[in-house]
């Protein structure tokens, strides 16, 4: 069984076009974030949600919006698609309570290009 | 402010030979430390932590790493690197308190000669 799973795992489209990516956990886990990964690899955290409550929103702009409908599920929209949201989205989850210490368990991660 | 340093962002070793991944953190307060693995084209994998318990941690695959505090490192080695170890290598902190987020060092690609 899939820990963290996302779908799709690629996603290639037009700039200005709107794109969700899914992600579920099923480790039980009440903590749940979104990653982006860029072209030089380098990681940076955009949003985290404990049992369906948003509890960090870095400097993203307003084109994305995470949901989560339950504790189980984090969802990526995003509108306009730009050139520069080609990337890697990494999907996580960690245990509660979140803890600086809580290992975070990722997703396989989905690839967008935006042509 | 917290962020973590990776000394050099390509290693290459021979088969059989010690792997050495350098992290430096910059923290007023020593931080929980990470060290995630990420194989091509997959995500991230805990490859071991360090929270207090032991400076000397072991982790999985038979990497270990050391914490010192007097140097700010978090250092991680293997004495006999496989053909399996070579993948994306990162180091990431988070901070003693009640906050969950990691920040992470730019990478380190490993890769292993034959």
């Amino acid at each position: 069984d899939t820990a963290v799973s996302q779908t799709p795992k690629y996603l290639v489209t037009q700039m200005g076009n709107d794109k969700s990516i899914k992600c579920e956990q099923n480790l039980g886990h009440d903590t749940m974030y979104w990653y982006k990964q860029d072209s030089k690899k380098f990681l940076k955290i955009m949003f985290s949600y404990n049992n369906k409550e948003l509890i960090i929103n870095e400097t993203v702009p307003n084109r994305f919006s995470p949901k989560s409908p339950d504790k189980a599920h984090l969802n990526l929209h995003i509108n306009s698609l730009e050139l520069g949201d080609s990337a890697v989205y990494f999907c996580a989850s960690s245990p509660f309570p979140r803890l600086a210490a809580d290992t975070q368990y990722f997703g396989p991660g989905t690839r967008l290009t935006v042509l | 402010a917290q962020s973590v340093t990776q000394l050099g962002s390509h290693v290459s070793v021979s088969e059989g030979a010690l792997v050495l991944l350098r992290c430096n953190y910059s923290s007023s307060v020593p931080p929980y430390l990470f060290w995630y693995v990420q194989y091509p084209n997959q995500g991230l994998q805990l490859l071991l932590k360090y929270t207090s318990a032991a400076t000397l941690v072991k982790g999985i695959n038979g990497f270990e790493a050391e914490f010192k505090k007097s140097e700010t490192s978090f250092h991680l080695t293997k004495p006999s690197a496989h053909m399996s170890d070579a993948a994306e290598y990162f180091c990431a902190v988070s901070r003693r308190s009640n906050d969950y987020k990691l920040s992470f060092g730019a990478g380190t690609t490993v890769t292993v000669r034959a």
